[in-house]
């Protein structure tokens, strides 16, 4: 079974630019999460889906950043514009209905740099 | 404020020795502890899960311990190989299981 897919894998774009990553969860989770990790520090929560409503957005930038998960399945975080502190790993997990003994399962991440 | 702090940040250790991870939290009201393990590059991947009642769980040569009263857990790690080298996570779930506290983590290498 396939896990967590996000992608790209790397981005480098200069400061001002749009950005967008994508997210496709383990199949029949209805829960998504979207987390940034600076480094050498542990994962932050920027959003929250159950199937496609939003139901934690408190820590997202609202000003340059958006999510969406329009069919309940895959999802996409976007910055725009980009600035150097954006610069983190994206972490995309899921869990089958987000109750608090479910596992978070994790993708790779898409580590992004601003330049 | 909820808070996971984790202790050291970083050790370094021989090939075959044992070590100790430590994580203290605030986090209330307490559901459950998550150890997770980060490979470089890599997203987390959960070794235990601990509730309030439990206050040991094994995976291997991972053992992890929770004392609720103190609010401590630590990880040990027995007979450490290569393989051990990356980032140890706490997590700490609060009761509604809409809020996890993450832990700066500790960088574990192991050295032959």
């Amino acid at each position: 079974e396939a896990g967590v897919v996000q992608s790209p894998r790397y981005k480098i774009i200069e400061k001002k630019q749009p950005v967008a990553f994508w997210c496709n969860p383990i199949s029949g989770h209805n829960t998504l999460y979207w987390y940034r990790q600076n480094l050498g520090q542990g994962p932050e929560l920027l959003i929250r889906y159950e199937n496609e409503e939003a139901v934690d957005d408190s820590q997202l930038p609202k000003d340059r950043f958006s999510a969406e998960r329009l069919k309940g399945v895959d999802s996409t975080l976007k910055i725009q514009p980009a600035e150097l502190g954006d610069s983190a790993v994206y972490l995309c997990a899921s869990s089958l209905e987000g109750r608090s003994m479910e596992t978070q399962y994790f993708g790779p991440g898409t580590r992004l740099l601003v330049l | 404020k909820n808070q996971v702090e984790q202790s050291p940040q970083s050790l370094i250790i021989l090939e075959g020795k044992n070590c100790t991870l430590q994580c203290n939290y605030t986090v209330s009201p307490f559901s459950n502890l998550r150890w997770y393990k980060q490979d470089t590059g890599r997203g987390p991947v959960s070794l235990t899960i601990m509730t309030f009642s439990e206050n040991t769980k094994s995976n291997g040569r991972y053992t992890a311990t929770l004392d609720a009263d103190t609010k401590q857990s630590s990880l040990h790690i027995t007979a450490s190989q290569l393989s051990d080298s990356a980032s140890y996570i706490c997590v700490v779930s609060n009761n509604a299981g809409n809020m996890l506290t993450f832990g700066g983590g500790t960088r574990l290498m192991v050295k032959p």
